[in-house]
């Protein structure tokens, strides 16, 4: 079975600073999928960023980057220039390459971003 | 259609009644998920649908839980002879589900299920 931790519970970041949010899983599968999701507050979650194990770059959207460690079986998320916005819980997930639909999430982390 | 869409957002209930739960996915999306989520933790999965056929159940789901997808479209996730235990955010995503592997799944904004 596939598991996912998140050794941060907290983080906190002053306005327009750059945070890191580590993730690290474990796997027997070559294949597969992992995501970074966003629960704001009393709010749904939304994706943030995706990677597929397949690919050796990293995957960037916006402000948003990850740093993918395939034999370390380690993914990070950095958030650069953080906003108020982007205070909200951040989970780590991964999706088996033989599943369609079962996605494993880690613990979360919260961020707070700080003006 | 401007996403997932959950009823009810919040439901109290006594111990050892029954509580049905629907989901209305983004239309056309053919996969649709349930999960449950308990404060400060992440998600757990819970089932999946590939349009009306059932294809994972957790084992977290026990007998007292049943999920339906009755015409590929909206679910409904009942769950009798609740318990305190029960208490919980219930998600709902759904997904394209079209010859893709690991494609996005999109969240609901859940239901609050407190047991009393």
């Amino acid at each position: 079975a596939q598991t996912v931790t998140q050794s941060q519970p907290e983080m906190s970041v002053q306005e327009a600073e750059t945070v890191t949010l580590s993730c690290t899983y474990d796997t027997s599968e070559n294949n597969y999928y992992l995501f970074w999701y966003k629960q704001p507050p009393s709010r749904q979650m939304i994706l943030v960023i995706r990677q597929e194990a397949y690919k050796q770059q990293n995957a960037t959207e916006n402000r948003f980057s990850v740093n993918f460690q395939k034999a370390a079986k380690s993914f990070s998320l950095k958030i650069s220039d953080s906003q108020l916005g982007d205070t909200a819980m951040y989970f780590c997930a991964f999706l088996g390459g033989t599943s369609y639909g079962k996605l494993t999430f880690g613990q979360g982390t919260i961020l707070t971003v700080h003006p | 259609d401007t996403g997932v869409s959950q009823d009810p957002r919040h439901k109290i209930t006594k111990r050892g009644q029954n509580v049905t739960f629907r989901c209305d996915p983004i239309s056309e999306h053919n996969r649709l998920y349930w999960y449950r989520q308990t404060l400060g933790q992440g998600p757990e999965f819970l089932t999946y649908f590939q349009n009306e056929a059932q294809l994972e159940k957790s084992r977290l789901l026990s007998d007292r839980f049943s999920a339906e997808r009755p015409k590929g479209s909206f679910s409904t996730l009942e769950i009798q002879r609740t318990e305190q235990g029960d208490s919980a955010m219930y998600l709902c995503a759904s997904s394209p589900g079209v010859g893709l592997a690991g494609d996005e799944q999109f969240f609901g904004p859940g239901t609050r299920l407190t047991v009393l």
